[in-house]
């Protein structure tokens, strides 16, 4: 089945640590996103892709990176410069020329 | 630059009701915008979407509508049932003619009582 895979589900993170986030997608999307999501907040933009080796930033890039080796591969990496960064995070993913988005089923970060 | 307000954190209706959620927008109207449900801990799924010279669109109980005068979508289900209780969010692309680069509103929690 084609679809878009977070890994992991729960994540938790010591102060001062970087950890990365997985999102893989094998429905051979051009475009992939990342977005945080906090109660109250709606799903902000964090970095998005539309080519391999190619990302921009968000609304909310700072403390973050990201990759885009692959085609079906957009790892996140949350840094120790992220200064608030126990949230939920959503990865997406869209065709060319298509117009609804697919989302993994998130990855919940929490800082110890 | 492009914001999106759903104007109810929360909906509480009865079974059996039609259930109507608001998106307004400010600037320019997008190309398309777009209907997800979110249910708790889990990533949205998309539902519906309306592009800017469509009215109306429909899929079985739900209706989405754009007036893009303005600058509001509705989203209504019909015949509402406990199962449809969720977040519903609407999107749109901040930058018309580009791939994808949605921005989400905050979303309206839906509740639905036997």
């Amino acid at each position: 089945d084609g679809g878009i895979t977070q890994s992991p589900k729960y994540l938790f993170r010591k102060e001062g640590q970087n950890v990365t986030l997985s999102c893989e997608q094998n429905l051979n999307h051009d475009a992939m996103y990342w977005y945080r999501q906090d109660p109250g907040q709606g799903l902000r933009l964090i970095y998005y892709s539309q080519i391999v080796n190619d990302f921009q930033k968000g609304d909310i890039a700072e403390g973050y990176s990201v990759s885009r080796e692959k085609k079906e591969s957009f790892p996140l990496t949350v840094t120790s410069a992220q200064k608030n960064p126990t949230a939920f995070y959503l990865c997406a993913s869209m065709g060319f020329g298509d117009t609804e988005a697919f989302f993994g089923q998130g990855t919940r970060l929490t800082v110890v | 630059s492009q914001k999106i307000e759903q104007n109810s954190e929360a909906l509480n209706i009865q079974e059996g009701k039609t259930a109507t959620l608001t998106c307004n927008y400010t600037n320019y109207s997008p190309a398309y915008l777009q209907w997800y449900r979110q249910d708790p801990g889990r990533g949205p799924v998309f539902l519906l979407l309306i592009r800017e010279n469509e009215k109306e669109k429909r899929k079985e109980r739900l209706k989405v509508t754009f007036d893009t005068t303005l600058k509001q979508s509705l989203f209504h289900i019909t015949a509402s049932q406990p199962a449809d209780s969720a977040t519903y969010l609407c999107a749109l692309d901040m930058v018309r003619g580009s791939q994808g680069n949605l921005i989400f509103g905050k979303g309206t929690k839906l509740s639905v009582k036997p």
